[in-house]
């Protein structure tokens, strides 16, 4: 199993652009995270879905969105990319809302 | 104040040795509470979940105090592979809501 997978792993942006993180994950989870890391901070949750269809803002959605079409993908869109939106990415899964959560690899985005 | 709260470190101890760390949160909803190790530049992964009662794995031993709030997690006999950074997720209920605390710094020496 591929577990949980994120591309890109890095990307370089200019401000105002535009890009959408991919994640898909091969575990049938229902519930999946996005969440950023910023440094020597703890991860901060963007947004979560609990099944297909079915997405909600976390602690910071300002600046993202999501959709969740299927059980394995989970994109999250940056429109008009502004340099506080520099960060490291997580998209994370789990079985049930109170399960281990697996991790994704990362994607490590600057805006310049 | 922040809803979970670690000391940084960095821990530095040889191997061998025994550290601790702590871990406070603020809100008494919290249902769940996790010690996730995240490497250098790499993914957060589960390292334990935390029981009422305590629980050991190996090397490893997590208690939570629901009195005093906080959780904490033991190493012994310290291996140079320990070296990483330990975060500290609660879980509340009543919301969909994990919180993840800053991370802890191990060093471990030879």
């Amino acid at each position: 199993n591929a577990g949980v997978t994120q591309t890109p792993k890095f990307r370089i942006l200019k401000i105002g652009q535009s890009m959408t993180l991919q994640c898909t994950q091969d575990m049938n989870h229902n519930y999946m995270y996005w969440y950023r890391q910023d440094p020597g901070m703890g991860l901060k949750l963007i947004y979560y879905s609990v099944g297909a269809g079915i997405t909600d803002k976390g602690e910071v959605p300002n600046g993202y969105n999501v959709s969740r079409s299927t059980t394995e993908d989970f994109p999250l869109r940056l429109e008009l990319a502004a340099p506080s939106q520099t960060s490291v990415y997580f998209c994370a899964s789990s079985k049930t809302v109170g399960d281990t959560q697996y991790f994704g690899p990362g994607t490590r985005l600057t805006v310049l | 104040r922040k809803e979970v709260e670690q000391d940084p470190g960095p821990f530095n101890v040889p191997e061998g040795a025994t550290v601790a760390f702590n871990c406070t949160y603020s809100n008494s909803a919290s249902q769940s509470f996790f010690w996730y190790r995240q490497d250098c530049r790499k993914e957060p992964k589960l390292l334990m979940s935390v029981y009422s009662s305590g629980n050991e794995d190996g090397r490893f031993t997590a208690q939570l105090n629901r009195a005093s709030q906080y959780i904490s997690l033991l190493i012994r006999d310290s291996k140079l592979s320990d070296s990483a950074t330990y975060l500290c997720v609660v879980l509340y209920t009543g919301g969909f809501k994990t919180i993840f605390g800053a991370g802890t710094r191990l060093f471990v020496k030879a």
